[in-house]
């Protein structure tokens, strides 16, 4: 079974800290993508990465940055946390490639509060 | 206008009922995803579909790709049901990549 695991569960942090999160896959899946979910807006695609050291834009791309040095891992930075960046954080990964059948994978998320 | 756009918004309904959950799409490349997402997060696929109609226990998932519109049913319907339902469309990103675009979800309550 495909495990994607994610550093915490829940978070509170304060305003203007600086946040990581983490996600890890084990199923060498070459693309990873963060997420977050609100109320009424479903998931917002934050950023993804489709190769190690490869990040490209998503939606809602303003406030956050992305690091992933190794296949496994994914991070999502917020540099300077605002409490509109309360969320459920998602992360989630997919294998590469054109001949296989394409699902993304979640993990359990983190539901971040910014005071 | 939204790329995807679910109906209703939130159902409730009675133990035993049938359900139906709506999907409309104006982007993607015929591919469509059923999730079910449970209270605390979790995201687990339930279907993913190009064409015609698929069957899994009480659910259903039907696919009209010239209308860009997918149903989603749940027969005899039960508590443990509750969830929050999201459709995606498989879509290519600017660096050609395969990704979800979602709609916003349909939260089911299923009462005893």
């Amino acid at each position: 079974d495909v495990k994607v695991t994610q550093s915490s569960r829940y978070l509170v942090k304060r305003t203007g800290e600086k946040v990581f999160l983490e996600c890890v896959q084990d199923m060498d899946h070459e693309n990873m993508f963060w997420y977050r979910q609100d109320p009424g807006l479903g998931l917002r695609l934050i950023y993804f990465s489709y190769d190690v050291k490869m990040k490209e834009k998503g939606d809602i791309p303003e406030g956050y940055s992305v690091s992933r040095e190794k296949k496994e891992r994914f991070s999502l930075i917020l540099e300077s946390a605002s409490t509109n960046q309360t969320s459920m954080y998602l992360c989630a990964s997919s294998p590469g490639g054109w001949g296989v059948r394409y699902e993304q994978y979640f993990g359990p998320g983190t539901r971040l509060t910014v005071t | 206008k939204n790329e995807v756009e679910q109906s209703p918004q939130n159902l409730t309904a009675q133990e035993g009922e049938f359900i139906t959950i709506n999907c409309s799409y104006s982007v993607g490349i015929s591919a469509l995803h059923w999730l079910q997402q449970h209270p605390g997060g979790g995201i687990v696929s339930l279907f993913m579909l190009s064409s015609g109609k698929k069957k899994h226990g009480r659910l259903i998932a039907t696919i009209n790709i010239q209308e860009k519109h997918s149903s989603l049913h749940i027969t005899a319907s039960h508590p443990r049901d509750s969830a929050v339902y999201i459709c995606a469309v498989l879509t290519i990103s600017s660096g050609s990549a395969r990704q979800l675009t979602f709609g916003s979800g349909t939260q089911l309550t299923v009462l005893p």
